[in-house]
């Protein structure tokens, strides 16, 4: 079992191009979250998806930003037309859902920098 | 809303020695789960231990301990016989028992444990 995996590892962008970052959850889980740490912070909650489903993006920013979970591949957090401020960590993390009282298993995050 | 509280920037620790982190927390509900993550350099956020409130006895991992004291809303991380490798961000985080919710976690702004051989 891989754990989740999250690429690309590093990921620079000019701003105003895209940023996708992908998050492949653990086998046999099927609810991912997305979570983005800035500089010195804590994580903050983004986005919660289930298979095809967005089911809270509270925490998304109103525009330029959306994520996926489609039925087959990756999750994908898009960050279009990127700003400074979105150099951050982002990172993502895969539960069963099953009633869980765990913690959910993290990637290793994608760190994004904005030139 | 809940909220989590980690007072101390950072800490230090000699090798061998014990430590404690602190984390408060508000919350008006009952039914919730607590848990201290670790981020090391290499940025994985590693589960260190849990802890449902409705459970009166402390979590306990190993070397890693928690003080739970659900009326003061308290829960802090002790680590005995500290170790070079303990050297991290350590996050407190919250999750609600509630099934209505997403179970998203709220986390605290981290404390950075500096080990001292």
């Amino acid at each position: 079992n891989a754990g989740v995996m999250q690429n690309p590892r590093h990921l620079v962008r000019r701003r105003g191009q895209e940023a996708r970052l992908r998050c492949s959850p653990m086998k046999g889980h099927s609810h991912v979250y997305w979570y983005r740490q800035l500089p010195e912070e804590g994580l903050k909650f983004m986005v919660y998806l289930q298979k095809e489903n967005i089911i809270d993006e509270s925490g998304m920013p109103k525009e330029r930003f959306s994520a996926e979970f489609p039925k087959e591949g990756p999750s994908i957090l898009r960050i279009q037309q990127v700003v400074r401020g979105d150099s951050a960590a982002y990172f993502c993390a895969s539960s069963t859902g099953q009633g869980t009282s765990y913690g959910y298993t993290f990637g290793s995050g994608t760190r994004l920098t904005v030139v | 809303a809940q909220t989590v509280t980690q007072s101390q920037p950072e800490m230090s620790v000699q090798e061998a020695e014990t430590v404690t982190l602190s984390c408060t927390y508000d919350t008006s509900e009952s039914d919730y789960y607590l848990f201290w993550y670790k981020q090391p350099p290499s940025r994985q956020m590693i589960l260190v231990i849990r802890q449902e409130a409705y459970k009166q006895q402390n979590a306990t991992e190993n070397r890693f301990s928690v003080n739970f004291q659900k009326a003061a809303k308290s829960f802090s991380l002790k680590i005995s016989d500290s170790q070079l490798g303990d050297a991290a961000m350590y996050f407190c985080a919250y999750r609600s028992g509630n099934a209505g919710n997403n179970r998203k976690l709220i986390w605290g702004l981290g404390t950075s444990l500096a080990v001292n051989p």
